[in-house]
């Protein structure tokens, strides 16, 4: 069964500073999909960025950026910049192509004035 | 706002009633799916509904079940409800055309929120 691990249970940094968030996933898949998923206090689910597996470069979306690194089976988010709004727990989450998000067990973030 | 709407937003319920969530999908989008996000379990898929048929199975209970109906709008239905029942159930919806090889973007209402008292 597919795994998703994320070793950060919380984490704080300075506004306008740039965090990165941790994600390990375990597969033997080798096509599949990679996501960052933002819960604000809202507890909205919003999609933050999505990597494909088969794609070497990474995704970037403005201030979001991910490190993938398929041997390794790890999955970084990097946030720059950061600002008051990013403050969300974060999700990473799996998808082997059969769309049953695995999510890991979320990061609290704050971003601290 | 992704365009999928849940109803009702909270529900406070006691244990061994039984509830209906209702999910009404983005507009053509022909896919539903439920999540349940729960303090110990964290965020878990539970069923996925393609044009009226279910599609895949998550960690369903047995005491859980869904539809999905003609016009698309589907519901989850919890019975004999326990205390470890309540959590924030999210149902997302994706449009999953025949043929497209487009990877197919879940898109997430704003939960209901259960209590079993």
């Amino acid at each position: 069964a597919q795994t998703v691990t994320q070793s950060q249970p919380e984490m704080s940094v300075q506004e306008a500073e740039t965090v990165t968030l941790s994600c390990t996933y375990d597969t033997s898949e080798s096509n599949y999909y990679l996501f960052w998923y933002k819960q604000p206090p809202s507890r909205q689910m919003i999609l933050v960025i999505r990597q494909e597996a088969y794609k070497q470069q990474n995704a970037t979306e403005n201030r979001f950026s991910v490190n993938f690194q398929k041997a390794a089976k790890s999955f970084s988010l990097k946030i720059s910049d950061s600002q008051l709004g990013d403050t969300a727990m974060y999700f990473c989450a799996f998808d082997q192509g059969a769309q049953k998000l695995v999510f890991g067990q979320g990061t609290r973030l704050t971003i601290n004035p | 706002d992704s365009g999928v709407t849940q109803t009702p937003k909270h529900l406070i319920t006691a244990t061994g009633q039984r509830v209906t969530l209702r999910c009404s999908p983005r507009s053509g989008d022909l896919s539903v799916y439920w999540y349940q996000q729960s303090l110990d379990q964290g965020l878990q898929f539970l069923i996925q509904y393609y044009n009226g048929e279910e599609r895949a199975k998550g960690n369903i209970l047995e005491r859980f079940s869904a539809q999905q109906f003609p016009d698309l709008h589907s519901e989850l239905n919890l019975s004999s409800l326990e205390l470890g029942d309540s959590a924030l159930y999210f149902c997302a919806s994706s449009l999953n055309k025949r043929g497209s090889s487009s990877y197919n973007e879940q898109f997430f209402g704003p939960g209901t929120r259960l209590t079993v008292l």
